[in-house]
């Protein structure tokens, strides 16, 4: 089963303005982590955020996790084109085995 | 090597056959996933090696789906009697360990397409 449920599902917006997406899930995790894919093809891992942390930076991405609304934001400020790509959030399930995705969040972003 | 290689890129086969995936982990990664991506959707896990044991083959679809891990390194996915709801994106990644604070490094994928 899913463990990660973005949205939106579809963000469109222009360079230079911020993009957010949010990540439910629904079990207690140890961390959660984002991942980009570009062209329906491998993942690239973004950053990770720990159970006890709030809030984490990472150039011009700023991810929050909420632990007792098990949800998680991924802000990225500032945006260009080259950001265009599908975002994922993962966590790891109850067994610590599975990586377990969401369905992604699929970004647009015009010149 | 530099990361994880899977082959094939691409996989055109007829409805019915039996096809054989290939993942080439990141040396000394010990841990292995294997997912499933159909066409705009998300990624649904399959099975989960730590060496060469599968503690994790909850996401296996149906017993025509199998994988095993050989010395701890490469892993082979192997559909049989192919059907065409198997056409998909086939993902491998592997990450150093079964800790899960560690990241997952994917390879590009095979683009399965059963017709």
């Amino acid at each position: 089963s899913q463990q990660g449920e973005e949205d939106p599902q579809a963000l469109s917006i222009q360079e230079g303005e911020n993009a957010t997406m949010n990540c439910s899930y629904k079990t207690s995790i140890n961390n959660l982590q984002w991942y980009r894919q570009n062209s329906g093809r491998g993942l690239v891992h973004l950053i990770l955020i720990r159970s006890n942390e709030r809030e984490k930076h990472s150039g011009r991405l700023r991810v929050t996790l909420d632990t007792s609304k098990k949800s998680s934001s991924l802000l990225i400020t500032a945006s260009r084109a080259a950001d265009t790509a599908s975002y994922f959030c993962a966590s790891n399930s109850n067994s610590g085995y599975a990586l377990n995705f969401g369905k992604g969040t699929s970004l647009l972003v015009t010149p | 090597g530099a990361g994880v290689s899977q082959s094939p890129s691409n996989k055109v086969t007829e409805k019915g056959k039996d096809v054989e995936l290939r993942c080439d982990p990141i040396s000394g990664h010990t841990a292995l996933y294997w997912y499933r991506q159909s066409l705009g959707q998300g990624l649904e896990f399959l099975i989960y090696f730590q060496g060469n044991s599968a503690p994790d083959k909850s996401g296996l679809p149906s017993d025509r789906f199998s994988a095993e891990r050989t010395g701890g390194s490469v892993s082979t996915l192997t559909i049989q009697r192919t059907q065409q709801e198997d056409s998909a994106v086939y993902l491998c990644a592997s990450r150093t360990g079964a800790q899960p604070e560690r990241r997952a490094f994917f390879g590009q994928g095979t683009r399965l397409t059963v017709v």
